[in-house]
């Protein structure tokens, strides 16, 4: 049972261009979370998704951040015209349907961004 | 906003006990965790406590709450090579928000 899978692991930008994230959760997850983890801080929430819906996106800056979860296919993070600020590591995590007041997310390795 | 603080080092000695420590801001918090990160791998929960409980013992792992501090360690017995790896404090005071510390990257030396 393959877990969180995130691809690219590593990508390179310039200033200006688009970045796109991808995260497929594991099998049988229809929810998943973006976080963020600048330079030395810790994971900060960005969005919360579930199939076709966003649920709370209340740590998504408002500007150039979009994500989305389709009906089929992997969720995506996408950052238009990027700035050095970006930079950072970017984890999605997955957790099953809500079955009780907890739900155990699980990671994926995160895509490490760099904005030259 | 949440704010959780963690020392972001530690070096321990094989088979001596590790503490790590860490503080949280918000007095709502309802779960609070522990995860574990390795090279190139993504974070892996340890373990969580539920806000009413002050201890919990899992094998080698011991979480220690104090809520009035707003205090939380982890405490792993006999330290193994294995053991060295990044340990994220985090917080929730919804179902699904988490807050996380920075890190402590743990060391463990022979």
């Amino acid at each position: 049972n393959a877990g969180v899978m995130q691809n690219p692991r590593h990508l390179v930008r310039r200033r200006g261009q688009e970045a796109r994230l991808r995260c497929s959760p594991m099998k049988g997850h229809s929810h998943v979370y973006w976080y963020r983890q600048l330079p030395e801080e810790g994971l900060k929430f960005m969005v919360y998704l579930q199939k076709e819906n966003i649920i709370d996106e209340s740590g998504m800056p408002k500007e150039r951040f979009s994500a989305e979860f389709p009906k089929e296919g992997p969720s995506i993070l996408r950052i238009q015209q990027v700035v050095r600020g970006d930079s950072a590591a970017y984890f999605c995590a997955s957790s099953p349907l809500k079955q009780g007041l907890y739900d155990e997310q699980f990671f994926g390795p995160g895509t490490r961004l760099t904005v030259l | 906003g949440e704010d959780v603080e963690q020392s972001l080092f530690l070096s321990v000695r094989e088979g001596d006990s590790s503490v790590i420590n860490c503080t949280y801001t918000d007095s709502s918090s309802t779960y609070l965790y522990w995860y574990k990160q390795e090279p190139g791998a993504g974070l892996q929960l340890l373990t969580y406590i539920f806000s009413n409980m002050d201890m919990k013992q899992d094998q080698r792992l011991t979480v220690l709450l104090n809520k009035k501090d707003k205090h939380l360690s982890l405490r792993i017995a006999d330290t193994q090579t294995g053991d060295s790896a990044i340990y994220f404090c985090a917080e929730t005071s919804n179902d699904y928000k988490l807050s996380f510390g920075a890190g402590t990257t743990v060391t463990v030396r022979a």
